[in-house]
């Protein structure tokens, strides 16, 4: 089955450690996007590329770092300066980056940090 | 600016009733896209529907149905007859050409959670 992974889950972290979220798509997309959601909020843009090797800072990057060095994988890395990481972060992608492609969305994961 | 405002926070039926989700967006452009997608507590997004700017007729898909109009900037949704299994947060969102430098990037809205009741 096609579709995008996200792993894991829920991710629990301490306070001033980078953690990693995983994102997988065997779609053959060209674009892949990061979102953030908070409770009561609709997504906001973290980070999208259009192509392997590329990638640019969405609404709220500060914090965030990203990289796409395959076509199938678009990890987020959550550093120590994002102020308020607890939230629930999606990914997604599309055949190629355009206003008129729907996205698909992967399951999510819910990262908390105390 | 690009703008999505969905005004109901939450909607609450019983089921086999109908209910609309409204949507309302702003922008200067000419050329876009709106889109719903489904949330539903498992927490991925699911597509819905994609309109084009240009193409105002409204879509019937079984129960779902979707009432584009520019002269007002909406572009509500209705579920008719609805049943438990469409409880869910729903999300309109607008895509612009350009927007920030590049395209596709998607304008949400905060969401509307509609409840089904048995």
């Amino acid at each position: 089955d096609g579709g995008i992974t996200q792993s894991p889950k829920y991710l629990f972290r301490k306070e001033g450690q980078n953690v990693t979220l995983s994102c997988e798509q065997n779609l053959n997309h060209d674009a892949m996007y990061w979102y953030r959601q908070d409770p009561g909020q609709g997504l906001r843009l973290i980070y999208y590329s259009q192509i392997v090797n590329d990638f640019q800072k969405g609404d709220i990057a500060e914090g965030y770092s990203v990289s796409r060095e395959k076509k199938e994988s678009f990890p987020l890395t959550v550093t120590s300066a994002q102020k308020n990481p607890t939230a629930f972060y999606l990914c997604a992608s599309s055949i190629v980056s355009g206003p008129s492609y729907e996205q698909y969305f992967g399951p999510g994961t819910r990262l908390t940090v105390t | 600016a690009q703008k999505v405002t969905q005004a109901q926070t939450e909607i609450s039926v019983v089921e086999k009733e109908d209910v609309t989700l409204d949507c309302v967006y702003e922008t200067r452009d000419t050329t876009y896209y709106l889109f719903w997608y489904k949330q539903p507590p498992s927490g991925e997004l699911v597509f819905l529907i994609r309109r084009n700017s240009f193409d105002e007729q409204n879509e019937i898909s079984g129960r779902y149905s979707w009432n584009f109009q520019k002269s007002t900037s909406s572009f509500n949704f209705t579920i008719t007859a609805s049943q438990v299994v469409d409880s869910a947060v729903y999300f309109c969102a607008l895509s612009v050409p350009d927007y920030g430098g590049s395209q596709g990037n998607l304008i949400f809205g905060k969401g509307t959670k509609l409840s089904v009741k048995p």
